[in-house]
């Protein structure tokens, strides 16, 4: 089984959609939970930290079980410019600093 | 504005010929990584730097090599590049602690002809 899993995707949706990713982590001394979101041809950045309470930036909301050892990012109202690829990043500290990525989920937002 | 810089952002080289990538932070930052990263796959974790400290990934091929001379800099040594190894190269950096995030650069695309 893999570290950090997600959703195979690709997802195509209509601009204005409601759409959610889903990322699941096998290991329990995983510390930090990420969602990067990376363009064609362009470095990973950063769209959100994920705290355990959940937290929400905008139109994104990203929520953690730790029970269920489960991640999920909902992005409302989607927009042309969210077509990209959503990485779900965790940080295994324990083990010095290791972050483990997801295999990531394209999204394609149509007009 | 601080933050991570690669050099150069494309790269050609020939098969076997050495090429050094290279990367820089002004974030002062103690960890540094180099990542590899293949069309449509997540970006595959070379080695890091922890301070001085280098930490070499089981699975990362003798072909590859780093060296950090200080906090600031750190560069990728491809001593003979195959076709296989046309890829983006990523570096990024972290500070020490559990909660701390990736700061990537911009990656240099690497060609081998």
């Amino acid at each position: 089984r893999k570290e950090v899993e997600q959703d195979p995707g690709p997802f195509n949706v209509p601009e204005g959609a409601t759409v959610a990713f889903n990322c699941t982590y096998s290991n329990s001394a995983s510390q930090s939970f990420f969602w990067y979101r990376q363009d064609c041809r362009k470095e990973p950045k950063l769209l959100m930290s994920v705290y355990s309470s959940g937290n929400e930036d905008g139109r994104f909301t990203a929520q953690l079980n730790r029970a269920s050892q489960y991640i999920s990012l909902l992005i409302r109202d989607s927009k042309l410019s969210d077509s990209a690829t959503y990485l779900c990043v965790v940080n295994i500290a324990n083990y010095g600093q290791n972050f483990v990525f997801g295999p990531g989920t394209r999204l394609s937002v149509l007009p | 504005d601080a933050m991570v810089i690669q050099n150069p952002r494309y790269q050609v080289t020939q098969f076997g010929k050495p090429v050094t990538l290279s990367c820089s932070q002004t974030l002062n930052h103690n960890v540094m990584y180099w990542y590899q990263q293949k069309s449509s796959q997540a970006p595959k974790l070379l080695f890091h730097y922890y301070d001085k400290d280098f930490n070499n990934e089981a699975d990362t091929p003798d072909n590859f090599q780093s060296r950090r001379p200080n906090t600031s800099f750190c560069f990728l040594d491809i001593r003979s590049p195959g076709l296989g190894d046309a890829a983006m190269y990523l570096c990024a950096t972290s500070r020490d602690g559990g909660f701390e995030k990736l700061f990537f650069g911009s990656g240099t695309q690497l060609s081998v002809l």
